[in-house]
């Protein structure tokens, strides 16, 4: 059975740095592209960053650009997002995603982890 | 970057009701189109990708539509467990953006 665990969600002052982990279980991770996605309270989806098998790709919002980097230990089954220069917009409710595979859809998820940036 | 925009934003409907939800790119995605749906208090769950295949174990009252700009998600016949928000999310290229959402509500 596939999971994926978010970890490291706190409350942090504006301008502060956070890294956020997802471990995975259930599948062969090495073998698929993953993602963070993250909410707003209240608000919708919005796709922050992914990052290929092998981490040699990596793309970003332009919201995150320059502020987070997505990494990954393949193995540790674990993916990452180091969260710098945070601003108040940037509280959220993250979530580790899995690629398909087949396709670059979004085919698992995790529970998320809550990040709180406020003075 | 591609945009995109669904409508409406929100919609009640009863039971039995067709619904229909529409998502529309500001360029070109091919049919690199998927649908989430999100319970209250829930994780997202994948419905549609490829703008008209059906995820394994998504009943057939789901359907997908559509290819280029223009995307359409219909549920045939409304019912009290659909009640969530809705979100189309394009794939073909980085960033993958998703929709503003769509809250189906059940009158």
């Amino acid at each position: 059975e596939v999971q994926l665990v978010e970890s490291g969600g706190v409350v942090v002052q504006p301008g502060g740095s956070l890294r956020l982990s997802c471990a995975a279980t259930g599948f062969t991770f090495d073998g698929y592209t993953m993602n963070w996605v993250r909410q707003a309270p209240g608000k919708g989806l919005e796709w922050v960053s992914l990052i290929n098998w092998d981490g040699g790709r990596t793309y970003y919002a332009d919201s995150v650009k320059g502020r987070f980097t997505i990494s990954r230990d393949n193995n540790k089954n674990s993916l990452y997002l180091q969260m710098n220069s945070l601003r108040t917009e940037d509280t959220a409710l993250y979530y580790c995603a899995k690629d398909m595979g087949i396709t670059t859809v979004l085919d698992y998820w995790g529970q998320g982890t809550l990040v709180t940036v406020s003075s | 970057d591609i945009q995109m925009t669904q409508s409406p934003s929100s919609l009640s409907a009863s039971v039995g009701d067709r619904v229909t939800i529409t998502c529309r790119a500001s360029q070109g995605i091919s049919n690199y189109l998927a649908w989430y749906q999100q319970k209250p208090g829930k994780v997202p769950k994948l419905l549609i990708y490829a703008a008209s295949t059906l995820q394994s174990g998504v009943p057939s009252r789901f359907s997908g539509s559509g290819s280029g700009t223009d995307f359409t998600l219909i549920i045939s016949s409304l019912q009290p467990e659909d009640v969530a928000t809705y979100y189309c999310q394009k794939y073909n290229t980085a960033p993958r953006t998703f929709g503003q959402g769509t809250k189906v509500e059940v009158k």
